[in-house]
């Protein structure tokens, strides 16, 4: 597609489970970066992909996050035993170069 | 500890006139500044950046003022239009050391302009 597309746009789950949010980058970039915006907060660095790799991780809050990106393209971010402090919208991005990122949607994310 | 500051949660303005919408920085180390837009329920969307080794870019009428002393930069849309109207974040990157991939946010000023 001509965007990042991310999905779902919005996840609803209880406190206690795992969930995976998914990223689609633009055909061809090669970087990747996920974001997380918690309410009446600007966007929060989590982790960035160069290829396949995870370059830099060092946003993750702790070891309940967890990024994959196995074929330097789709991207997953997975959250286990979710608290409701989890709760945000979860962003992601991508870019050619490390200039000129291309943000999603996002994928609201609510623990109940 | 707030690297990046939008001191101001809204701003609101007649169309036709100057949108000035302010941040400050505390790390003397960034050296690359964007703003983005964000409309509801969309990403935010990149709409003009800085280099430290400059003081002022304009694109059409966006115009961003960086004031490396002060550790001040500013963003001046005119003449603002209804359009736009969203959320504007402040950024900064380190670009030494390779790590100008990672982006600091501020927490956002909220431009309404009235028609």
């Amino acid at each position: 597609g001509a965007g990042v597309s991310q999905t779902p746009s919005n996840k609803v789950t209880e406190k206690g489970k795992y969930v995976e949010l998914r990223c689609d980058p633009i055909s061809g970039h090669t970087a990747l970066y996920w974001y997380r915006q918690s309410l009446g907060q600007g966007p929060e660095f989590l982790i960035y992909f160069q290829g396949t790799g995870a370059a830099d991780d060092s946003g993750l809050p702790n070891d309940r996050f967890f990024a994959v990106r196995p074929e330097g393209s789709v991207s997953t971010l997975k959250i286990q035993r979710t608290e409701r402090g989890d709760s945000a919208v979860y962003l992601c991005a991508s870019s050619l170069d490390t200039y000129g990122y291309t943000f999603g949607s996002g994928t609201r994310l609510t623990v109940v | 500890d707030q690297q990046v500051k939008q001191n101001s949660p809204s701003l609101s303005v007649q169309e036709g006139r100057i949108s000035i919408l302010n941040c400050d920085y505390t790390n003397s180390m960034f050296d690359y500044f964007l703003w983005y837009k964000k409309y509801p329920a969309e990403g935010p969307t990149f709409l003009i950046s800085i280099s430290s080794i400059k003081d002022k870019n304009e694109d059409g009428r966006f115009t961003v003022f960086l004031n490396k002393s002060a550790k001040h930069l500013s963003l001046h849309i005119v003449p603002s239009q209804p359009g736009d109207s969203a959320v504007y974040f402040c950024a900064a990157s380190v670009g030494a050391g390779g790590s100008n991939y990672k982006l600091t946010f501020g927490k956002g000023t909220l431009l309404t302009v009235n028609p």
